[in-house]
């Protein structure tokens, strides 16, 4: 069975670079029928999607966040990464990896546990 | 950028029907899903492609899209089905959510 597992510091200070990497374990992050992806959720706030990408490195980022989101693939780990910069306390949340089928329509389906970041000085 | 519009909370007797409903321009024509979340834990996918039930997803959970709403029917509610509801949808190749809907069992 599918496993996600987010990793990476807690505590990040403002105007820094948020880092994170998720671990794919039961399945390949090379398949070529999903999409891997990052969600984050502020404290008492709703879902807020950041992103996706392909095995391949395609990606696809919300419009809001892009010019401050990268993403990356190492299929070599079976993990793929995020990083966030100049962060600020609006960035403060719990960040969530998933995987989302690529069929049209189709959600995401398997969710890591997540992991809360905290932007502070 | 393209909007989903949620009620912010739902109640429901135990037994009873929920709906949830969220409102988008012609969210009929795409595709919607359908997460919950309980306190705690990470969202899981109730309902893909509008209908779809992912395996292991109570029958009780249901999903239509018509016009411009979509929405989630929970017949015979149960007390665990207590949790945040999060419609979402996409904007060309970019993923839209709902800002949830809080369903409580009273």
């Amino acid at each position: 069975q599918l496993q996600l597992q987010e990793s990476g510091p807690g505590l990040v200070k403002p105007s820094e670079t948020l880092s994170l990497n998720c671990n794919v374990s039961g399945g390949s992050i090379s398949s070529r029928s999903y999409y891997w992806g990052w969600i984050r959720q502020p404290p008492g706030k709703g879902l807020e999607w950041i992103g996706y990408m392909y095995y391949s490195g395609s990606a696809y980022y919300n419009p809001s966040l892009k010019s401050r989101v990268t993403t990356s693939v190492d299929t070599s780990k079976n993990q793929f990464s995020l990083k966030l910069s100049s962060v600020t306390a609006a960035d403060t949340a719990v960040y969530y990896c998933a995987r989302r089928p690529e069929a049209a329509g189709y959600g995401m389906d398997v969710w890591g546990q997540g992991t809360t970041v905290t932007v502070s000085s | 950028s393209y909007d989903l519009t949620q009620p912010p909370s739902v109640s429901v007797s135990p037994g009873q029907t929920a709906s949830i409903t969220c409102s988008g321009d012609k969210l009929g024509n795409r595709y919607a899903c359908w997460y919950q979340q309980k306190p705690g834990q990470s969202p899981v996918l109730v309902i893909y492609q509008d209908t779809k039930r992912p395996s292991g997803i109570p029958e009780r959970f249901s999903g239509s899209n018509s016009g411009n709403t979509a929405t989630l029917t929970i017949s015979g509610t149960q007390a665990m089905d207590e949790a945040d509801y999060y419609c979402q949808a996409w904007d060309s190749s970019t993923v839209v959510f709902g800002g949830g809907t809080k369903l409580t069992v009273l």
